[in-house]
């Protein structure tokens, strides 16, 4: 079984520029998570989809930040424009059934951002 | 945002020792508690999901303990390898949906 896919695995850009990133869950997954995990935290969650509508974005800096699951599958992350304090690593997870549940979550390699 | 302590922040151990790390978290409104294994370049891999007071749950060399009143897990490794070094992180489940995590605990193993 093919694990939670993500892209790119490491990005450096400059601050006040643009960047996307990319997550496949686990095929069958209904749930979607973003965390962000700054160095020497825990990894927060950014946002939570099930299917391909919002649970949970309490946490997500709306006014930077952006995150779309069209479909129901695949997701986006995208922030326009970073900032230095947004260097960390992006977790994308997945689990199968629906969001609060005790379920196990899956996650990708994540992708680690250097806003310079 | 739940606190979820962890403890200690890191560890430095010979092959073949036994160690423990601790997590603690809010004891009200208990959901479910994760253990996950982060190892560097990798992706975070789940050992256990524990949901029920005095739960015992074990994976080869690696067992975990539950105390939801008292509101706290073990993680005990057994004979610890170099191959068990990585970061542990829990994670705590209340009345929200959210996994609350730990700062982690960075185990290191040395032959």
């Amino acid at each position: 079984e093919a694990g939670v896919a993500q892209s790119p695995r490491y990005k450096i850009i400059e601050k006040r520029q643009s960047v996307a990133f990319w997550c496949n869950p686990i095929s069958g997954h209904a749930t979607l998570y973003w965390y962000q995990q700054i160095l020497g935290q825990g990894p927060k969650l950014l946002i939570q989809f099930q299917n391909n509508g919002v649970v949970d974005d309490s946490q997500l800096p709306k006014d930077r930040f952006s995150a779309e699951r069209l479909k129901g599958v695949d997701s986006t992350l995208k922030i326009q424009p970073a900032k230095l304090e947004d260097s960390a690593v992006y977790l994308c997870a997945s689990s199968l059934g629906a969001a609060g549940g005790p379920e196990t979550q899956y996650f990708g390699p994540g992708t680690r951002l250097l806003v310079l | 945002i739940l606190n979820v302590e962890q403890s200690p922040q890191s560890l430095h151990v010979q092959e073949g020792d036994s160690t423990n790390f601790t997590c603690s978290f809010p004891s009200s409104n208990f959901y479910a508690l994760h253990w996950y294994r982060w190892e560097t370049a990798k992706s975070p891999e789940a050992l256990f999901v524990m949901t029920l007071n005095g739960d015992e749950k074990k994976k080869g060399r690696i067992s975990a303990t539950l105390n939801t009143k008292e509101g706290y897990s073990y993680l005990y490794i057994k004979g610890s390898q170099p191959e068990d070094s990585a970061t542990y992180l829990c994670a705590f489940i209340g009345s929200g949906y959210a996994l609350n995590f730990g700062k982690g605990t960075s185990l290191l193993v040395t032959p």
